[in-house]
């Protein structure tokens, strides 16, 4: 069976301070795979979405970048973060090239608070 | 373009209360609909599907109908219990996209 995991669970980082946040699925071959922030008490925005090692597609211009160095894991970055970045990050993953349906499978998320 | 709006909460019923959260969309072609759940300080789990007009997800005694004719995925429970206390999302995909849009949440509360 399939497994996302994220980490690390909770972070609390100063502003200015950089960001790397770890995402990786087990039991799929090139899923698609996806980032998602969650501000408090808000809905979920898409961050970034990736269909393969190294691709990467950027929904919202912001202070945070993504990385796809092998076929399941996916990296959030930040080189300085700012308080607006505070909020819970979920990672998640998609069965590529089905047809009829996307559901996306979530990670436990991580909660970053920036102080 | 696609989009999905969800009945405004928050949402408080009492134990044993019938549930429904309504669910319209907009979108072309022929969209999957979802409905997501998020338990306090947890991932969102997929809670149903339905992939094609008149189908029926069904999870946990839960239940949405895929209407197509009022584009509408609206979620319902006969009978709620205090477990059930969640934020619920909806959400669709349509054919060949790669993402999925989603409406706001609505947050639920069970009082006993």
């Amino acid at each position: 069976s399939q497994t996302i995991h994220q980490w690390p669970a909770t972070l609390v980082q100063p502003v200015g301070s950089p960001l790397s946040l770890e995402c990786t699925v087990e039991g799929t071959s090139n899923p698609n795979l996806y980032w998602y922030r969650q501000a408090a008490g808000r809905g979920l925005q898409l961050l970034f979405y990736s269909v393969g090692i190294g691709q990467i597609s950027s929904e919202v211009p912001q202070n945070l970048s993504a990385s796809r160095p092998q076929d399941r894991q996916f990296i959030l970055s930040s080189k300085k973060l700012l308080l607006s970045d505070s909020g819970f990050y979920l990672c998640a993953w998609s069965v590529p090239g089905l047809a009829a349906s996307y559901e996306q499978y979530f990670g436990p998320g991580t909660r970053l608070t920036v102080t | 373009g696609n989009s999905v709006t969800q009945m405004e909460g928050p949402v408080t019923l009492s134990e044993e209360a019938f549930l429904t959260i309504n669910c319209t969309y907009t979108a072309t072609g022929y969209p999957s609909l979802f409905w997501y759940v998020q338990y306090p300080g947890e991932g969102l789990q997929l809670l149903l599907k339905a992939t094609k007009a008149d189908d029926k997800g069904s999870n946990k005694g839960f239940e949405a109908t895929y209407r197509k004719e009022t584009t509408s995925f609206h979620l319902e429970k006969g009978s709620v219990q205090v477990s059930d206390s969640a934020v619920y999302f909806c959400a669709l995909s349509r054919e060949g996209a790669q993402k999925l849009v989603f409406g706001q949440g609505t947050r639920l509360t069970i009082n006993p």
